[in-house]
């Protein structure tokens, strides 16, 4: 069975842009996660979405947003990019909506200039 | 301003040895603990978890070990190999009645495996 995918596996973008990353969860899986990591930081929740329904957000500024999907599939938007926003962006998914573990993609590696 | 680096506690151990990681968590409501492994370039990779009504569960090579009176977790990894060498995060769920998977790490400890 395919791990989570994301996509694309690198991104260099300008203070100002946006950003869009994509992410496919396991298949049969419904529950998608999304994470900053950064070495200042660590590992921040963003989101969580089950059933296209956004069921949780992390305390991101409302720049940060995304969607899921009807196949379960999710998106991540990044608008008005800050330096600060350089980070590896991960996704997870999960088998079941509560107490069941992540499983990880290998995420996306912003880099703004 | 810039953003200082997190100082990861590093765990040096022998190859053949075994190694214990550990892990003080911050809510008493914390109901599910999961421990990752996060090599160089890669996400995390599930290794173990454990729910608030067990004190102890093995895997393969792998134990965890729950306190909740202290708030503490650990894992052992027996007969620890190069292969081992990544850093270990734990992570706890506020539960919040059931309704979500949302994670809170730790901040992550380096294993380095010595051969």
């Amino acid at each position: 069975k395919a791990g989570v995918t994301q996509t694309p596996r690198y991104l260099i973008k300008t203070r100002g842009q946006q950003v869009t990353l994509s992410c496919s969860p396991i298949s049969g899986h419904r529950s998608v996660s999304w994470y900053q990591q950064t070495p200042g930081q660590g590992l921040q929740f963003l989101f969580e979405y089950f059933s296209e329904t956004q069921r949780n957000k992390g305390n991101f500024p409302g720049r940060f947003s995304g969607r899921q999907f009807s196949n379960s599939r999710s998106e991540m938007n990044v608008s008005t990019l800050e330096l600060g926003d350089s980070a590896l962006y991960l996704c997870a998914s999960s088998l079941a909506p509560y107490n069941s573990p992540l499983h990880f993609g290998n995420g996306t590696r912003l880099t703004v200039t | 301003g810039e953003s200082v680096g997190l100082h990861l506690p590093t765990l040096s151990v022998q190859e053949g040895d075994n190694s214990i990681i550990n892990c003080a968590y911050s809510n008493s409501a914390s109901d599910y603990f999961i421990w990752y492994k996060q090599e160089s370039g890669k996400g995390p990779q599930f290794i173990i978890d454990i729910r608030s009504n067990m004190d102890k569960r093995q895997g393969q090579r792998v134990t965890v070990l729950l306190n909740k009176t202290v708030k503490h977790l650990s894992l052992q990894i027996a007969a620890t190999q190069p292969g081992d060498s990544a850093v270990y995060f734990c992570a706890e769920t506020l539960g919040e009645g059931g309704a979500t998977n949302k994670l809170i790490f730790g901040t992550g400890t380096l294993l380095a495996v010595q051969p």
